[in-house]
């Protein structure tokens, strides 16, 4: 199985900061790739997909990037409502692993 | 707009069975595949099956307990859990894929989830 490690778990920043999580898979998946954000208490919502593709209606200030087995998802001038888990999946070969999320603190 | 709406959740004793079925809208069912995702009480996501657009092709995680099924007719996905354990308490997420193969694509849609509660 392909292992999806993020890390750190938490992360602590503020308003207006911009932010990089990271993501690493065990062996390459090409961009396939996709990043989601879970709010609490809410159903995860795909952010990015195929590794730097933003999804719909996602504010511009996400962006993500990478390739092979390295991947990054940036977020720029924090906004109070980003503070959420960020997972990351690879979508490449079953089974479809996530990672362990991280949580962005304030 | 796409709706995915799961039911069938509940308490089961170990060694139980149950199955979670998710009714979908907006979106032309039988042209996605469709995955179930968990979540064990605060923990993180958890791919647990997939199914083509058609229906004819499932990948699983849960190899053996757990079988995925789809209604094209009825716009209905289907997971079944036979032999469950305690560590299979957990919401259960429906989700969309992006295309007819769960293969490469995103989940592009989620469903607000089941509770699946595995105790004696």
């Amino acid at each position: 199985d392909i292992q999806m490690t993020q890390s750190p778990s938490s992360l602590s920043a503020s308003v207006g900061d911009r932010v990089t999580l990271p993501c690493r898979a065990s062996q390459t998946i090409s961009t396939y790739l996709s990043w989601y954000q879970q709010k609490a208490g809410e159903a995860p919502k795909l952010l990015i997909s195929g590794a730097s593709s933003l999804g719909s209606g996602v504010p511009s200030r996400f962006s993500g990037s990478g390739s092979g087995t390295d991947f990054t998802l940036t977020i720029s001038n924090l906004q109070p409502e980003d503070f959420a888990t960020y997972y990351c999946q690879q979508t490449f070969i079953t089974p479809y692993t996530f990672g362990q999320g991280t949580k962005l603190e304030i | 707009e796409v709706q995915l709406v799961e039911s069938g959740g509940g308490l089961v004793e170990p060694g139980g069975s149950l199955r979670l079925s998710c009714a979908a809208s907006g979106f032309t069912f039988s042209k996605y595949a469709m995955s179930w995702v968990r979540q064990a009480p605060g923990k993180g996501l958890e791919w647990v099956s997939s199914i083509s657009g058609t229906g004819g092709d499932t990948f699983s995680a849960v190899k053996g307990r757990f079988t995925i099924s789809r209604d094209n007719s009825k716009n209905i996905l289907y997971l079944e859990l036979k032999n469950m354990r305690a560590e299979d308490t957990a919401l259960y997420y429906c989700a969309k894929a992006q295309g007819e193969w769960p293969h490469l694509v995103p989940l592009d849609y989620w469903g607000r989830g089941t509770l699946v509660t595995v105790s004696s």
